[in-house]
Order: C-alpha cells, then structure tokens, then sequence
C-alpha cells in the first residue's frame, strides 16, 4: 500500500499568514492526489484534486502543487473559517490511501 | 443539492452483523461510483469500500475484505454496506461519499453513522 505522510500533526499560524502543508507518497502517485479539509463534528470536504484543482466552489485562496511523490496545499491568507484538519489522499493505486492529516490551529 | 444520507449504525458485539444504508438524492445516482470511507474516533479516514455504476465492480481495503459486503440499488437511489464478523477495530463513523465523476476524488460526503464494536 502507499502510505501517505503529512508532518508535522499540527501547524500554527495567525489569521492572514500564508499557510503551507506538505504530503510526501512512499512510492509516485502520478498528481492522483486530493486533499480534504474536515472540520470538528463535520464530514471531510473536497478541496483539490488531481493536485492542482480546485472544485466548484472552492475559494481561491487554496492552491495545489506538486508531483511525483510530493505535494503542497497553501491556503494564501488564512481564514478564521480555515481552522481545521487537512488531508491528503492518493488515488494512483488501490487501497486509496490518506495521510493521518496536518491539524492548522490559530497561534 | 446532492444529499447522502447515511443510517443502520448502532452498538454489535464482536462477530456480529450490521448493515449501512445511505440514500442518495439531488443527483443521478446510477452514473456514479459510488464509496464507503471509515473514520474511527479521534483518528485519520480509511477508504473501505468502492463499486462502480451498476454494481458488478468492487473493491475493498485488506481489513475487511471477505467480512464486508459493498452493493447498491439504482432504483432506489441507494448504497449499502453489509458488515459481517465486526471487530472492535472496526468502531468508527462510518461515511457514505460519492467519485467525482472524472476521477477518484470524493466530492461529497454524508454526515457518517456511528458503529460501536465491544462487549
């Protein structure tokens, strides 16, 4: 199976900084590669996918980069609303597999 | 406005049985594949189960391969996700979410029912 790794388990950052989570794959997923965002109490929410794109609805501030086996989700100006637990997962081979998630908390 | 509507969760001792059901509206059901995803509490999601349009493909993760079953109802705008020989590893919200129908992305998700594995 691949395992996805996100580090660290939680980043600080104040409202308006510039926010950048990492995923790295074991082995290459090709940008076959979604990232969630899951709030307290909710279902995870669909942020990008194929790496780089952003679903209907889906504000601007969130981008995606990446290849191969590593992969960024920078959120330009964070939110209070985007305090969550972010997610990636890997859709290259099954099982599709996520990483244990990068919790983003106000500093 | 797609809705997924996850019910069937409850409390089951080791090696009993529970089946999931979620109804599915606001979009045209049989075109999509269709997934279950598991979120046991405090902890990270693991996909568990995939099946295509009209129910004659399916995968499953290694862990419940053989005690879980995977299958749906297009006439009845329904997924299901029969459980056989429950373990406590198996507690977890159980997520009911639908492929984006270009890749293998889930673009929506239910709201998750609880399933309780322990004596």
């Amino acid at each position: 199976d691949i395992v996805m790794t996100q580090s660290p388990a939680t980043l600080s950052w104040s409202p308006g900084d510039r926010a950048t989570l990492s995923c790295r794959a074991s082995h290459s997923v090709s940008s076959n590669l979604a990232w969630y965002q899951q709030k307290p109490g909710q279902s995870p929410r669909l942020l990008m996918y194929d790496a780089s794109t952003r679903p209907t609805g889906i504000p601007a501030r969130f981008s995606g980069s990446g290849s191969g086996t590593e992969y960024t989700l920078t959120i330009s100006s964070l939110q209070s609303e985007d305090f969550a637990v972010y997610y990636c997962q890997q859709y290259n081979n099954w099982p599709y597999t996520f990483g244990r998630g990068t919790k983003v908390e106000i500093k | 406005e797609v809705q997924l509507v996850e019910s069937g969760g409850g409390s089951v001792q080791p090696g009993g049985s529970l089946r999931l059901s979620c109804a599915a509206s606001g979009f045209t059901f049989s075109s999509f594949w269709m997934s279950w995803v598991r979120q046991a509490p405090g902890k990270g999601l693991e996909w568990v189960a995939n099946i295509n349009q009209d129910g004659s493909e399916n995968y499953y993760v290694d862990s419940v391969e053989g005690r879980f079953t995977i299958s749906r109802e297009n006439a009845k705008n329904s997924l299901y996700l029969q459980m056989d020989g429950l373990r406590a590893e198996d507690t977890a919200v159980y997520y009911c979410a639908r492929k984006l129908y270009i890749t293998n992305a889930l673009d929506y998700w239910g709201q998750g029912t609880l399933v309780a594995v322990s004596t």
